[in-house]
């Protein structure tokens, strides 16, 4: 199957910075991806379409100015948590595809 | 709107026992399905999928599962359980492949040596 990446795996910073979370198709190109939530012993949550050249559309709830995505290519996609806090920790994974979807390994946050 | 029902979050089974994980779904249009497992701290590795076909999936690890159109069911099973099997299952049902997944609550699995 296809091969998506995530960089970094596992982030921790303080409270009130920003943190940014790359998201790579390795062998597609992906016009559209996706970006999930996964709080811990929860299941995963849709966050955010990640729409290349154009903007990102939000799910209901989730904070469009906090959670910033960029999508300048047919490879990669970023998710940027602005002012973090410790409610955003969190894991988080992208998925791409046209056929079906592959998912990232998945980015922990962790807030101080 | 799709959605996804996993019966129990946790099922403990003896080690060499029957494994049955049961998801039920919602959906308008055909769907796509899906079951994944979760490790401790570690990423969703698919386990198997149903998109068209035939209505009984093998998967990896000795999992299988089966369409039921008139269910709405899509459970998954393995005949013997082994220890390296306890970890979190999620079920998952989108409406094409280039669609964003519904996942279900999750199902922790316990195996008992």
């Amino acid at each position: 199957g296809a091969v998506v990446s995530q960089h970094p795996s596992w982030v921790i910073c303080k409270s009130g910075t920003s943190v940014k979370i790359e998201c790579r198709s390795l062998d597609f190109q992906a016009t559209t991806m996706f970006w999930y939530r996964q709080f811990p012993k929860q299941s995963l949550m849709l966050m955010a379409t990640s729409n290349e050249g154009s903007k990102a559309t939000y799910e209901q709830g989730v904070e469009k100015d906090k959670f910033l995505i960029n999508h300048a290519s047919l490879t990669l996609s970023t998710l940027t948590v602005t002012s973090a806090h410790p409610e955003d920790s969190s894991f988080y994974i992208c998925s791409g595809g046209t056929s079906e979807q592959y998912f990232g390994p998945g980015t922990r946050l962790t807030v101080t | 709107a799709q959605s996804v029902t996993q019966l129990g979050s946790h099922v403990s089974v003896s080690e060499g026992a029957l494994v049955l994980l049961r998801c039920n779904y919602s959906s308008s249009v055909p769907p796509y399905l899906f079951w994944y497992v979760q490790y401790p701290n570690q990423g969703l590795q698919l386990l198997l999928k149903y998109t068209t076909g035939a209505t009984l999936v093998k998967g990896i690890n000795g999992f299988e599962a089966e369409f039921k159109k008139s269910e709405t069911s899509f459970h998954l099973t393995k005949p013997s359980a082994h220890m390296s099997d306890a970890a979190e299952y999620f079920c998952a049902v989108s409406d094409q492949g280039n669609t964003p997944l519904v996942f279900g609550k999750g199902t922790r699995l316990s195996v008992i040596a």
